[in-house]
């Protein structure tokens, strides 16, 4: 399976921050790597997919990027319902896998 | 809008079967292109892919559970729905159901149910 590590695992950070969460696969996954976003109590919510394309209905604050092994979630300017867990998973093989993920808090 | 509610379960007894569905509704589940996905996560750690069904039956299930595995869909009544047999104390999560984006996109997860807690006990 190939492994996916995300770093930080939290952070600390305040509204209009911009912050970088980084994914790193044990392996290439080509583009094939996804983000979501989970808020305490509910369901993932898919941000980006293929390293860079936002999902239909997510705010251009949120970019994604990357190939290969290394990718990189950013959030320009942080906005109050921003603060959440932060998922990525690569989608290039099967199983599919997910990095333990990054919480995003308030400071 | 499309929606996914999981049901079933919330406290199944070591070494007995766990069973879920996941009803879809604002979308047809035999609307084609789309993967039908069942994923969890234990308290304390990250999320686990368990497998995916088709509406035509076809699945793909996460080597690590294969043996124990098993899906099925109900066209009919737009669900589909999984059992895990002989559970332990291990497979305490909270499971999610979720759709595959179209065009093959298998493991792409566009929407997801909101989740519920299956609690193993001894």
């Amino acid at each position: 399976d190939v492994q996916m590590t995300q770093s930080p695992s939290s952070l600390s950070a305040s509204v209009g921050d911009s912050v970088t969460i980084t994914c790193r696969a044990s392996q290439s996954i080509d583009i094939y790597l996804n983000w979501y976003q989970q808020r305490p109590g509910k369901a993932p919510k898919l941000l980006v997919f293929a390293a860079s394309t936002l999902q239909s209905g997510v705010p251009s604050r949120f970019s994604g990027s990357g190939t290969g092994t290394d990718f990189t979630l950013t959030i320009s300017s942080l906005h109050p319902e921003d603060f959440a867990t932060y998922y990525c998973q690569q989608s290039d093989s099967a199983p599919p896998t997910f990095g333990q993920g990054t919480k995003v808090e308030i400071k | 809008q499309l929606q996914l509610q999981e049901s079933g379960s919330g406290l199944v007894k070591a070494s007995q079967t766990l069973s879920l569905t996941c009803t879809v509704s604002g979308g047809s589940i035999s609307s084609g292109g789309h993967s039908w996905n069942w994923i969890r996560k234990p308290p304390g750690k990250g999320l686990e892919w368990i497998g995916y069904i088709y509406h035509s039956g076809n699945t793909d299930y996460n080597p690590s559970l294969q043996s124990r595995v098993t899906m099925s869909v109900d066209k009919s009544n737009n669900q589909f729905s999984l059992r895990l047999a002989s559970v332990t104390a291990a497979d305490t999560a909270v499971y999610y159901c979720a759709r595959g984006r179209p065009s093959g996109a298998d493991y792409d997860f566009d929407y997801w149910g909101q989740g519920t807690l299956v609690t193993v006990s001894s």
